[in-house]
């Protein structure tokens, strides 16, 4: 089975420029979570998502960062504009139904923000 | 908010010994979750804990959720090579819905 497909796997761009992470979810999970990873302040939850629907969104950092998911199978993480400070592991996971059952996560996307 | 303390940071064993690691919280958790993180690729779930008290095995992996639900150790038996990685905890809780808490991580070296 195909599990949390992300891309793309690395990312190095010039700050100011807008940055773009895609998302597909597993089949028939109903909740998708976007995190950031970084050594300072290690997983961080940025959004969840369930049935397409942003549930909450408190971890995004700031106006820069937004998220959608246009539908079951698709979704975006998007910084405009990038700042060096943006540079970490984004990870993409989902789960069946929501929040209570474990996450599955993809590979991430290692961006780096020159 | 929630805070996790896991320990050890990181744990350097030879191959063979057995291995132990916990994770406590101020507060209560509904859910803990044992993830193991390889170099380059996203977490895995190991092993899920439901009910205070439970302890579950996945193969040489065993974890319990402590009584008080705001603890959790995961143990590997036998340690081998290829069980390198970070492992993290995490909790989640009925009053902070969507949000899973992570522990810092630890990183099991084991030498051959």
């Amino acid at each position: 089975d195909a599990g949390v497909i992300q891309s793309p796997r690395h990312e190095v761009t010039e700050m100011g420029q807008e940055v773009t992470l895609r998302c597909k979810p597993i089949s028939g999970h109903n909740s998708l979570f976007w995190y950031r990873q970084t050594m300072m302040r290690g997983l961080e939850l940025l959004i969840y998502f369930n049935n397409n629907v942003p549930i909450d969104d408190s971890g995004m950092p700031e106006d820069r960062f937004s998220a959608k998911m246009p539908n079951a199978s698709f979704s975006t993480l998007k910084i405009q504009p990038s700042e060096p400070r943006d540079s970490a592991v984004y990870f993409c996971a989902s789960s069946l139904v929501d929040w209570s059952q474990p996450q599955h996560f993809g590979d991430g996307t290692r961006l780096s923000i020159l | 908010g929630q805070q996790l303390n896991q320990s050890p940071q990181s744990m350097f064993i030879q191959e063979g010994e057995d291995v132990s690691m916990n994770c406590t919280s101020s507060s209560i958790f509904n859910t803990w979750l044992w993830y193991k993180q390889d170099p380059g690729e996203g977490p895995v779930l190991l092993i899920a804990l439901y009910k205070a008290g439970e302890l579950t095995s996945n193969g040489r992996l065993t974890a319990q959720f402590g009584i008080t639900r705001k603890d959790s150790f995961l143990n590997i038996s036998a340690s081998i090579p290829s069980d390198v990685g970070i492992y993290f905890c995490a909790g989640q809780s009925n009053t902070n819905a969507g949000k899973s808490t992570f522990g810092d991580g630890t990183t099991l070296t084991v030498k051959p």
